[in-house]
């Protein structure tokens, strides 16, 4: 289908690894953004890229977290030395205008 | 501080009948309020989006009311179904440039009862 893509669907790993998150937005949508949601939380905001620009970083929690984007494209999520708290479903969106599609997000579980 | 809440997490509701979803929020900024609906294992789907200078938008079985002064928005949902079954998520957003991004409440889990 022509939605928004993420891989892994699940990754597990151990603490102190670093992971790699991966989102295909939809094709022709400028803006992407980044969520996670931990248990029982709703969804926080991690970032946010226009083209391929990150002008609003606000939202990633420290400077283990980071995220770029290629070509108008694809955007990689880059968690370094994983801690436990990092456990979430991590969402990628993308959107034209207003509305925001969402992916179907990546569980990451770090032991 | 959570800017948007929902303080109902879950509802249970009779099919056929109406679902009111409720939800707050405090930023005096937000002018952009969407309710997003997802299911287990899945991402979450726009459902219905209101902007700050209406204070009703329906779409078929779904009604967003926002009371601006109240800073509050609800999602009625009539007549309900099973397939409503899901969580639901309010948000907003502050429309001052191109960064739409969303702040987002806990969500309200809807079970509609055959």
């Amino acid at each position: 289908g022509a939605g928004v893509s993420q891989s892994p669907s699940n990754k597990v790993t151990e603490k102190g690894k670093d992971v790699e998150l991966r989102c295909d937005p939809i094709s022709g949508h400028t803006a992407l953004y980044w969520y996670r949601q931990r248990l029982g939380q709703g969804l926080e905001f991690l970032i946010y890229f226009q083209g391929n620009s990150a002008p609003d970083k606000s939202g990633l929690p420290s400077d283990r977290f980071s995220a770029e984007r290629t070509g108008e494209s694809v955007s990689t999520l880059t968690i370094q030395r994983t801690q436990q708290e990092d456990s979430a479903v991590y969402l990628c969106a993308s959107s034209q205008n207003n509305e925001q599609f969402f992916g179907p997000g990546t569980r990451l579980t770090v032991l | 501080d959570q800017q948007v809440k929902q303080n109902s997490p879950s509802l249970s509701v009779q099919e056929g009948r109406i679902s009111i979803l409720n939800c707050d929020y405090t930023n005096s900024m937000f002018d952009y309020f969407l309710w997003y609906k997802k299911y287990p294992a899945e991402g979450p789907t726009f459902l219905i989006s209101i902007s700050s200078i209406k204070d009703k938008n329906e779409d078929g079985r779904f009604t967003v009311f926002l009371n601006k002064s109240a800073k509050h928005l609800s999602l009625h949902i009539v007549p309900s179904q099973p397939g409503d079954s899901a969580v639901y998520f309010c948000a907003a957003s502050a429309r001052g440039g191109s960064n739409y991004k969303l702040t987002f409440g806990k969500g309200t889990l809807l079970t509609v009862n055959p």
